[in-house]
């Protein structure tokens, strides 16, 4: 699977968006874009995927750049509890049982 | 909407002992994998299956086994337990190759 860059932190205001970027220069034309968040050792929480096209959910949008070497997910009214650590993973979708590769991730903080 | 279910949530173990953690996935869902967690570091995957076959694997150590049963719910069986298996273990579960969803792990402290 493709290596990721994201920055080690950011801080956000509460109520305002919140922009994690995503580097993915080396991703495979069959790999997906996933975002997953955790708080504070709690199991990982899915929040959205996409391959090319820009994707919105309840949680968030993902930006996909044309050439897909990058990505944003976009949480548009941050909340203290969306404190947590977001992980940008790229992953093969075929195969059953694929694993997804956790790598760093943006330690997301909320001020109010 | 039903998640997945991991027990126990906390296990206090000896070194040298053994331990069995338990995962029961989404219903439908027929994919399993296991992931360490350990202290300040990010999930490690471990292992994973699919219609109760192994299909994917980590950097599980020879002393950890691991099944899936035909009901689809999963075991990690862990052997010879060391102060380093101490780690938060999670299991998520998917239908097929889809979106995978974690549980609320099981904490294990090796003494």
């Amino acid at each position: 699977d493709a290596k990721t860059t994201q920055p080690t932190s950011m801080d956000c205001a509460e109520g305002r968006a919140a922009n994690l970027p995503c580097n993915h220069s080396t991703i495979s034309g069959n790999e997906y874009v996933y975002w997953y968040r955790q708080i504070h050792s709690q199991g990982p929480q899915y929040i959205i995927h996409g391959l090319k096209n820009n994707e919105t959910n309840e949680m968030a949008s993902l930006i996909i750049t044309e050439d897909r070497k990058s990505s944003t997910l976009i949480l548009p009214h941050a909340t203290l509890r969306d404190t947590a650590v977001y992980y940008c993973i790229v992953r093969v979708y075929e195969n059953a049982g694929n694993m997804l590769t956790f790598g760093g991730g943006t330690r997301l903080m909320v001020k109010p | 909407a039903a998640g997945v279910i991991q027990s126990p949530r906390h296990l206090i173990k000896e070194k040298r002992e053994t331990a069995t953690l338990k995962c029961y996935p989404i219903p439908r869902h027929d994919t399993v994998y296991w992931y360490q967690q350990g202290p300040g570091q990010d999930p490690q995957f471990l292992i994973s299956f699919y219609e109760k076959m192994q299909s994917d694997k980590g950097s599980i150590p020879d002393r950890f086994s691991a099944q899936q049963f035909s009901d689809y719910h999963s075991e990690l069986n862990m052997s010879s337990l060391e102060l380093g298996d101490s780690a938060l273990y999670f299991c998520a579960s998917s239908p097929q190759s889809d979106t995978q969803y974690f549980g609320p792990g099981t904490r294990l402290t090796v003494l």
